[in-house]
């Protein structure tokens, strides 16, 4: 299994502006991916972060609004930036270690 | 990957064996069934996994049909705490580019009561 830790736990931020969110695991891992879960919905996967190399976005997820970076094998940031209300969601931080995934605690985010 | 049916909701009295049933007639030979859970506004929780013979670990057993075109979740001993969200996703277990996409659906909201 895998530990994963999600900072900031949730927050409340003005339109217009960014927010980083940091996602730390235990142990390194090569595969880590970035979901999203906007009220009342599924996971939605934003985008697979990639060691050494830049992200692999789905379908409706772009790097300017969406970036990632993933220095190491244990660690990854998602920003969000130029925030509307409708990126109010909870922001999931996933691994794979072997060949199960697991989830970190979520990042609440509101917009205002 | 192979599309899922739960039911939307189910309630279990606390105790009580729970029993989650998912439907996945279209399952292939090498998609194996995965179950989740989510409990309100955390990240989801693995539960556990199998292929086509049951499982059982410490958190629940997995029983899956011999056509493999259903399985049931069971919670043996419910408590108030497994009230959650349980998903049942069926997917290709390999360490291709495809691992992480895990698509959940909307899943069984199981409700545990005293």
């Amino acid at each position: 299994s895998a530990v994963i830790s999600q900072k900031p736990s949730r927050d409340i931020c003005q339109r217009g502006t960014s927010l980083t969110i940091q996602c730390q695991v235990d142990s390194q891992v090569t595969m880590m991916f970035w979901y999203r879960q906007q009220p009342g919905q599924s996971l939605t996967l934003i985008a697979t972060a990639n060691q050494g190399s830049e992200a692999t976005y789905e379908s409706g997820f772009v790097i300017d609004k969406f970036p990632i970076s993933r220095p190491n094998l244990t660690f990854s940031t998602l920003t969000v930036s130029n925030m509307s209300p409708e990126d109010s969601s909870i922001y999931l931080c996933s691994v794979v270690p072997i060949d199960t995934q697991y989830f970190g605690p979520g990042t609440r985010l509101t917009v205002l | 990957d192979a599309k899922t049916t739960q039911p939307p909701s189910m309630d279990c009295a606390e105790g009580r064996a729970a029993n989650l049933p998912c439907n996945h007639s279209t399952i292939s030979g090498n998609e194996y069934v995965y179950w989740y859970r989510q409990i309100h506004s955390q990240g989801p929780q693995y539960i556990i996994h199998g292929l086509k013979n049951n499982e059982t670990n410490e958190m629940a057993s997995l029983i899956i049909t011999e056509d493999r075109k259903s399985s049931t979740l069971i919670l043996p001993h419910a408590t108030l705490r497994d009230t959650a969200v349980y998903y049942c996703i069926v997917r290709v277990r390999d360490r291709g580019s495809t691992l992480g996409r895990l698509y959940f659906g909307r899943g069984t909201q199981l409700t545990v009561w005293p």
